[in-house]
């Protein structure tokens, strides 16, 4: 499985835009971006993905490099109930059973 | 809509017994996946199933962790002789033909002392 790359953790203000960068140089023709985050005691949860282009959705924003070997999770206004640990993900669209190979995602710490 | 669940969402056990964890997956949902999640890291996947078969198992860490789902939806992972290492939570998740997005449980807890 392809590797990704994130930070450990971050901190952000409330209301405010966060970024979470990750890397992927090794990522295949065939491999999709996922997102997921993890509240404290929960499960994880789908966040947004994509193949090439930008795309939106109403938990966040997934800008994607040109070259595919990075791509960037934008949540546009951090609350207090975004505080989890995010995770990038990459997805083989052509092999079987579609698993998730997570790393150590990025903790998102909020400050009120 | 139902999410996932499973139960019991704490298990402690001695070493040495054997724990069942149950899983139900959303309502007509044909993939269903198991996850091991230690403390303080990510997930890891264990295995996977496609309806009432079994098609990746290639997470599971030894023969003494063996999992079904006999009806194609309902599933369970039993752990035979339980070790001290095999304290982790363990996460179930399905997905439908909407192959993208995987929804998880909340997870069991299991500590072996």
């Amino acid at each position: 499985d392809a590797k990704t790359t994130q930070p450990n953790s971050m901190e952000s203000n409330e209301e405010e835009p966060v970024h979470l960068p990750c890397n992927h140089s090794t990522i295949s023709g065939t491999d999709y971006i996922h997102w997921y985050r993890q509240l404290p005691s929960q499960g994880p949860e789908y966040v947004i993905h994509g193949l090439t282009s930008n795309v939106n959705n109403r938990m966040a924003s997934l800008a994607i490099a040109e070259d595919r070997k990075s791509s960037t999770l934008i949540l546009h206004r951090a609350t207090l109930r975004d505080a989890a640990v995010y995770y990038c993900i990459l997805r083989d669209n052509q092999a079987a059973g579609n698993k998730l190979t997570f790393g150590g995602g990025t903790r998102v710490l909020v400050k009120p | 809509g139902a999410g996932v669940s499973q139960s019991p969402r704490y298990k402690v056990a001695k070493r040495g017994q054997d724990v069942a964890l149950r899983c139900d997956p959303i309502s007509g949902h044909v993939s269903l996946f198991w996850y091991q999640q230690a403390l303080g890291q990510g997930p890891e996947f264990l295995t996977y199933f496609q309806n009432e078969a079994q098609l990746d198992k290639s997470g599971l860490p030894s023969d003494r962790f063996f999992a079904e789902r006999p009806e194609g939806s309902v599933s369970t992972l039993k752990i035979q002789r339980t070790q001290q290492e095999d304290s982790a939570v363990y996460l179930c998740a399905s997905s439908s033909d909407r192959i993208y997005e995987q929804f998880f449980g909340p997870g069991t807890r299991l500590t072996v002392l």
